[in-house]
């Protein structure tokens, strides 16, 4: 079935680094949806992208909608300690619901 | 604001038991979700509901029931616990089908 790739599976940085990572499919998206989970928590929302080109920024958070509609990107600028989580890119592959999928996430890790 | 409310959030169960995982939001989102997380893995949608009174399966439904009587509650229940049904449960809601979801902290289910 469909899937969206994640790259990277985990990132080491040092805290003030910019971060960028990106998520691709092999077919077409719609809307691009960033989450962020915490260790213990349920995912959180962080950005919503609905148009190919589309450019949207949460604070030091920037994401992009690809023009290709295949892919799309986050970055994090000056990253902070509680930045640490696992990063997740999801969309619909449909208009139903159930075709909403996830990718298996970029873990980030800021080192002391 | 409470958002969505999960409990228990752990339990461990033997083989063959049952149990309700309980899922409530305080928003008026007509859209509930159920979602297993694995470890290294994104979310995988097991059922959903549009409203009350009305339920339809994710893509892993098998091994799970759902029902919707009101807006706010929508519990999961697993009636003979398999080894395979471990993983981290997350309810969601949201306002749109399609949009950004508010997920709950999460349930962590061992079957021993």
């Amino acid at each position: 079935g469909q899937q969206l790739n994640q790259s990277p599976q985990s990132m080491f940085i040092q805290e003030g680094e910019d971060v960028s990572m990106n998520c691709t499919s092999s077919s077409i998206f719609n809307t691009w949806l960033w989450y962020k989970q915490d260790p213990g928590e349920g995912p959180v929302l962080l950005i919503a992208l609905y148009k190919a080109g589309e450019l949207t920024s949460n604070g030091r958070l920037t994401a992009q909608f690809g023009i290709t509609r295949k892919d799309s990107f986050l970055n994090i600028s000056a990253s902070i300690p509680s930045d640490v989580g696992i990063y997740f890119c999801a969309g619909p592959t449909g208009n139903r619901d159930d075709k909403i999928i996830f990718g298996k996430g970029t873990r980030l890790h800021i080192l002391p | 604001n409470a958002g969505v409310t999960q409990t228990p959030k752990f339990r461990i169960l033997k083989i063959g038991q049952s149990m309700t995982l309980q899922c409530t939001q305080d928003m008026n989102h007509n859209y509930m979700y159920w979602y297993r997380q694995d470890p290294g893995m994104g979310l995988k949608l097991i059922y959903y509901s549009v409203g009350a009174g009305i339920t339809d399966k994710g893509e892993v439904p098998n091994g799970y029931n759902v029902s919707r009587s009101t807006t706010e509650d929508f519990p999961l229940r697993l009636e003979l616990a398999a080894p395979s049904q471990t993983s981290v449960y997350f309810c969601a809601s949201s306002m749109r089908m399609l949009a950004g979801k508010y997920f709950g902290a999460g349930t962590r289910l061992s079957v021993l």
